[in-house]
């Protein structure tokens, strides 16, 4: 079994400031690694995945995030964030080998400051 | 190319009223899932589909909630009865079927979600 862990349940930070919203995950089995956002009264949207390869992936609206299989992290950063990036932000992981599913962390609500 | 599709929006109903929730997926997607979303948590998965055959619903509550995906396209999640802690947003998602593979994923896609609030 999975389990993934968002330390942080909220984060405000200033318009145009750099953000990390932070991602442990344990499993047994090797995974496959998402960040999903979710904006108000919408579904969740894919930011961006870890399959293989390089551990630092880029996804969609400029964020990224590094696989630190040491440390079981998967930590998201944007170099400078927008009022627009306010939303859920939630960290995932699948089995590699498994039925796809996934098992989701509690959330992160990012708020932004003008 | 339409997104995954969820009615209604919005539900309001009593504790031990039933309520139904239907999804229709993105045309050509092979699995379906329904999770479920309480207030200050992630999504949970209930159960999975692929074409109309259960995949896992080891999560799903049998003695209350029930799901059918008969001709492997749109699915019904049903709740009878309904208690105080079924309040929460259920989320379909589907991706097309799964290749297999080292570095191969199916994305998933969900759909608006359903909010239900039982009082």
């Amino acid at each position: 079994a999975q389990s993934v862990t968002q330390l942080d349940s909220q984060v405000p930070v200033f318009e145009e400031a750099p953000v990390e919203l932070r991602c442990n995950y344990s499993s047994s089995v090797s995974v496959y690694l998402f960040w999903y956002v979710q904006y108000p009264n919408q579904g969740l949207q894919l930011l961006l995945k870890y399959l293989s390869g390089s551990t630092l992936v880029k996804g969609i609206n400029g964020f990224e995030a590094e696989f630190n299989k040491s440390q079981t992290s998967f930590h998201l950063r944007k170099p400078s964030v927008h009022i627009s990036d306010t939303a859920e932000y939630f960290c995932a992981v699948s089995e590699r080998f498994g039925n796809e599913k996934l098992t989701f962390g509690t959330g992160t609500r990012l708020t932004i400051i003008p | 190319e339409a997104g995954v599709a969820q009615s209604p929006r919005y539900k309001i109903i009593e504790k031990r009223q039933s309520v139904a929730f239907w999804c229709n997926p993105i045309s050509g997607h092979a699995t379906l899932y329904w999770y479920q979303q309480i207030l200050g948590q992630g999504p949970k998965l209930l159960i999975q589909f692929q074409n109309n055959g259960v995949v896992d619903d080891s999560q799903l509550p049998k003695d209350r909630f029930s799901a059918e995906r008969l001709k492997g396209v749109d699915s019904t999640l049903k709740i009878q009865p309904a208690k105080l802690e079924d309040s929460a947003v259920y989320l379909c998602a589907s991706s097309q079927k799964a290749s297999g593979g080292q570095s191969s994923y199916n994305e998933q896609f969900f759909g608006p979600g359903t909010r239900l609030t039982v009082l």
